[in-house]
């Protein structure tokens, strides 16, 4: 069964820095492309960013370019999104979530999520 | 961006019966566009792909129609599970952008 275990999440000051994992199991992840989705409290899905299966290509939402930097590592089949520059616009819960099979950027599986507070 | 439009923000439905959602994209997206329920306190989880294609193990109840810039989510007939919200994604151009949802309820 597909999981995906996000952490990293918690408390941090505006204008600071916080790194989230998201580690895979049960398929091959250095094939699928993955994405960072967050969604604020109450409020709807907002794509944030992808990465390719290589680590090739990174795409970013206009909102956090320049700020966010998503990675991998393929060895440890893990995900990361490196946050700075953090705004009380970015509290939100973030998901992984994997790359569907078929052609196109859709998301057939989501981890549970990790939830970031920016606040003073 | 691509903005998706969902329809209505709610909607009441009495279990049993046929529920049908909206979304419109603000231009073309093909048939690059996926269906999502999210129960309270989950993540949420994949329904539709390619405007019409059932996920693994999404149950008959579900279906998906449409092209270009309009798009429907039948549920034939309401189980308990599915009272949650729905969003659909546009995955034709970057950035990837999601509907504002729509809230189905029990009536």
């Amino acid at each position: 069964e597909v999981q995906l275990l996000e952490s990293g999440g918690g408390l941090v000051q505006p204008g600071g820095s916080l790194r989230l994992s998201c580690v895979a199991s049960a398929f091959t992840f250095s094939t699928s492309a993955m994405s960072w989705v967050r969604q604020a409290p109450g409020k709807g899905l907002e794509w944030v960013s992808l990465i390719s299966g290589s680590g090739d290509h990174t795409y970013y939402a206009d909102s956090v370019k320049g700020r966010f930097t998503i990675s991998r590592d393929n060895s440890e089949n893990t995900l990361y999104l490196q946050m700075n520059s953090l705004r009380a616009e970015d509290t939100a819960v973030y998901y992984c979530a994997k790359d569907g099979p078929s052609r196109g950027y859709y998301f057939d599986y989501w981890g549970q999520g990790t939830l970031v507070t920016v606040s003073s | 961006e691509i903005v998706m439009t969902q329809s209505p923000a709610t909607l009441s439905v009495s279990p049993g019966e046929r529920a049908t959602l909206s979304c419109r994209a603000s231009q073309s997206v093909s048939s690059s566009l996926a269906w999502y329920r999210q129960k309270p306190g989950q993540a949420p989880r994949l329904l539709i792909y390619g405007a019409s294609t059932r996920a693994t193990g999404i149950p008959a109840r579900f279906s998906g129609s449409g092209s270009g810039t309009e798009f429907t989510l039948t549920i034939s007939s309401l189980q308990s599970e599915d009272f949650a919200v729905y969003y659909c994604q546009q995955y034709s151009n970057w950035p990837l952008t999601f509907g504002g949802g729509t809230k189905v309820e029990i009536k």
